[in-house]
């Protein structure tokens, strides 16, 4: 599995677009990246996932360089309740996968 | 709607006692899996079932038991020989294939301490 790289913790102000970096420098051609969150004490949630294509849902809008080395989720209008912790995950889709959430980056949304 | 439930959201048990913690999906997924959180940490798979009847080992095993013996239903056993069990569980669901397949999703959480 590529492993990737995430910043620890980072700061954003409320109303403000959140861009969260993750590096995959060693992903390979078949694997997706995906993104979860997890707000304190609770299950994580699904955000979104991409292969080589920019996706977009109502949540958030997920960036991948065109070598794929590296991805950005971008959250267009922080609030509050964005605060959490987003993991960045890549892996091939299919079945079998054992998801690894590990690290992430902390996010605070500040008023 | 669909969803998974998990129950129960808080249990206190004393050492050396044998605990099931349920977990309920109506999503019609194939695939099911079982999570451990400590606090500040990520997450560590503790056992996955990809369908009814047939399961395997995450990476922290020892100590749990599960059943799959309905499509819906997933229940995990904390023995008395799980040394640490005081954790947050997650419970989650996925379909069993395809980029779906680590699309999942998860249950509230069941907090358990050992008293």
């Amino acid at each position: 599995d590529a492993k990737t790289t995430q910043p620890p913790s980072m700061d954003c102000a409320e109303g403000r677009a959140a861009n969260l970096p993750c590096n995959h420098s060693t992903i390979s051609g078949n694997e997706y990246v995906y993104w979860y969150r997890q707000i304190h004490s609770q299950g994580p949630q699904y955000i979104i996932h991409g292969l080589k294509n920019n996706e977009t849902n109502e949540m958030a809008s997920l960036i991948i360089t065109e070598d794929r080395k590296s991805s950005t989720l971008i959250l267009p209008h922080a609030t509050l309740r964005d605060t959490a912790v987003y993991y960045c995950i890549v892996r091939v889709g299919a079945a079998g996968n054992k998801l690894t959430f590990g690290g992430g980056t902390r996010v605070l949304v500040k008023p | 709607d669909g969803g998974i439930t998990q129950s129960p959201k808080y249990l206190f048990r004393k050492e050396g006692q044998n605990v099931t913690l349920s977990c309920e999906q109506n999503l019609n997924h194939d695939a099911m899996y079982w999570y451990r959180q400590d606090p500040g940490q990520g997450l560590r798979l503790i056992y996955y079932s990809q369908i009814v009847n047939d399961f395997q080992k995450g990476d922290i095993a020892e100590g749990y038991s599960v059943s799959r013996e309905k499509k819906e239903s997933f229940p995990l056993t904390v023995t008395s020989a799980q040394k640490n069990p005081t954790a947050f569980y997650l419970c989650a669901s996925s379909i069993a294939g395809g980029s779906g397949a680590n699309v999942l999703t998860f249950g509230a959480g069941s907090r358990l301490t050992v008293l």
